[in-house]
Parts: C-alpha cells; sequence; structure tokens
C-alpha cells in the first residue's frame, strides 16, 4: 500500500557535525510536512513543502522536497544538543473508499537523533 | 491561546475493559485527528473529525470509535482493550479550510493495558 518511508531509523552523531534523514514515498506527494518529537514530547510541526524542488532553511535546518515531489530530506548543519529528538516526515496518501477516495496525513517512522556532547 | 489539551495524561486498564480518551483543540481549530503511537514508532492515523462527523479512518477495528461535539472538543473510545492497544495517543488539530493545513499535536495520553 501506499506508505512513506524513513531511513536511517537511528542516527547518532558528535556535537558539531552535521545530520541527514531522506524521507521517500511510493507515490507523488501534494506537499511534505516535517515534524519534531523531543523525547517524552509529542510532534511539533517544523515546516510545510508543496513545490517541486523546493528548498526551506531554518537556521541551521535545511529542507528539500524532490523534484519529482516523492522524496524529501532535513539537514541539520553542526548538530547541537538540542536538536536532540525523532524527526518525522509526513504526507497526504490517498485512500480509496466506498464514498470517493479521501487523504489522510501519513507519518514515516521517524530517524532518532542523538547527539553526544 | 490555548493549544491542543488531552486528558487524562496517563491511564492504566485491564484487558478487556473500556477506555474514553478527551482531547480539546486548540482554539479557532474546527478538526480533530486522533493518532496512536507505539513505542519507537510513527504516529498512525487512527481517524478524523469535522462537524462532528467521521470524516476519514485509518486501519482500526471498530473497536476504535470517536465523537466530536458542537464545541469540536472530541473523545476517543475503545471497547474490549487489548494488550496491544498500549501506546501513546495523540490529538492533533487543525482547520478543514485549509487543505492539508499543519497538525498542532497535544502532549497525548499514555495507556497501558494490563
Amino acid at each position: 500500500g501506499q506508505q512513506v518511508m524513513q531511513i536511517p531509523q537511528y542516527q547518532h552523531v558528535q556535537e558539531g557535525e552535521d545530520f541527514t534523514t531522506y524521507c521517500n514515498s511510493s507515490t507523488t506527494l501534494s506537499n511534505i510536512q516535517w515534524y519534531k518529537q523531543r523525547p517524552g514530547g509529542h510532534p511539533v510541526f517544523l515546516i510545510q513543502l508543496v513545490k517541486s524542488g523546493e528548498v526551506k532553511k531554518q537556521k541551521r535546518l535545511t529542507f528539500q522536497f524532490g523534484e519529482a515531489k516523492k522524496n524529501s530530506s532535513l539537514h541539520i548543519t553542526a548538530t547541537q544538543t538540542t536538536d536532540v529528538g525523532t524527526y518525522f516526515c509526513a504526507g497526504p496518501l490517498y485512500t480509496p473508499g466506498t464514498q470517493g477516495g479521501s487523504e489522510k496525513l501519513v507519518f514515516g517512522k521517524g530517524t532518532k537523533l542523538t547527539v553526544n556532547p | 491561546d490555548a493549544g491542543v489539551t488531552q486528558s487524562p495524561t496517563h491511564l492504566i486498564k485491564t484487558r478487556g475493559q473500556q477506555v474514553t480518551l478527551r482531547c480539546s483543540p486548540k482554539s479557532g481549530h474546527d478538526t480533530v485527528s486522533w493518532y496512536q503511537q507505539a513505542l519507537g514508532q510513527g504516529p498512525q492515523f487512527i481517524f478524523q473529525y469535522y462537524e462532528e462527523e467521521e470524516r476519514q479512518r485509518g486501519n482500526f477495528p471498530d473497536r476504535f470509535s470517536g465523537h466530536q461535539f458542537p464545541n469540536y472538543s472530541s473523545e476517543l473510545n475503545v471497547n474490549a482493550l487489548l494488550l496491544g492497544d498500549s501506546a501513546l495517543y495523540l490529538c492533533a488539530s487543525s482547520l478543514w479550510a485549509f487543505y492539508n493545513s499543519p497538525l498542532h499535536f497535544g502532549n497525548g495520553t499514555r495507556l497501558t493495558v494490563t
């Protein structure tokens, strides 16, 4: 079935190193969203990408949406201990139904980032 | 401006029992979605409510049901609890009019089934 896949599942870095997580969809997405969940917390919205090839930056975070709108990446430059958490991508995936289809926001399994100070 | 609030924060139930979880959406939001998050996994979509009707549903059995009230708050009910229902249940609110608008999550309810 339609799904959103993320790699790697875990990533451990030394503080100051860079970090990248990748997200792939089996189908073309109208948009992709990224969320961060701190340990013991809830997912918090980071950004939404809509356009093919779009690149957005938030301080040390760079988000990209692929040209085919089927993949995305999040890159963190010079990680800090405050970056610790699990990063999820989420895309609206179509689900057929008896009364017409609908879209629901489907999350990847996430990439858990740990940072060694 | 109140964010999404969920109650209770923690709950322990026995197999076979029933549970009701509650959610108040962020002020100004009219749509509530419920997600189940098992340990180490991403949130799994349960269902979504708008205008007091279930609009979308994920791959969850009929034991999972919900309701939305005129004030946009929502309840998630789970009957005949199984051990596998132990998880963090997240409520998220959004605006229906803004297609694919970002979700605002509550802190969740941690359900443990023994």
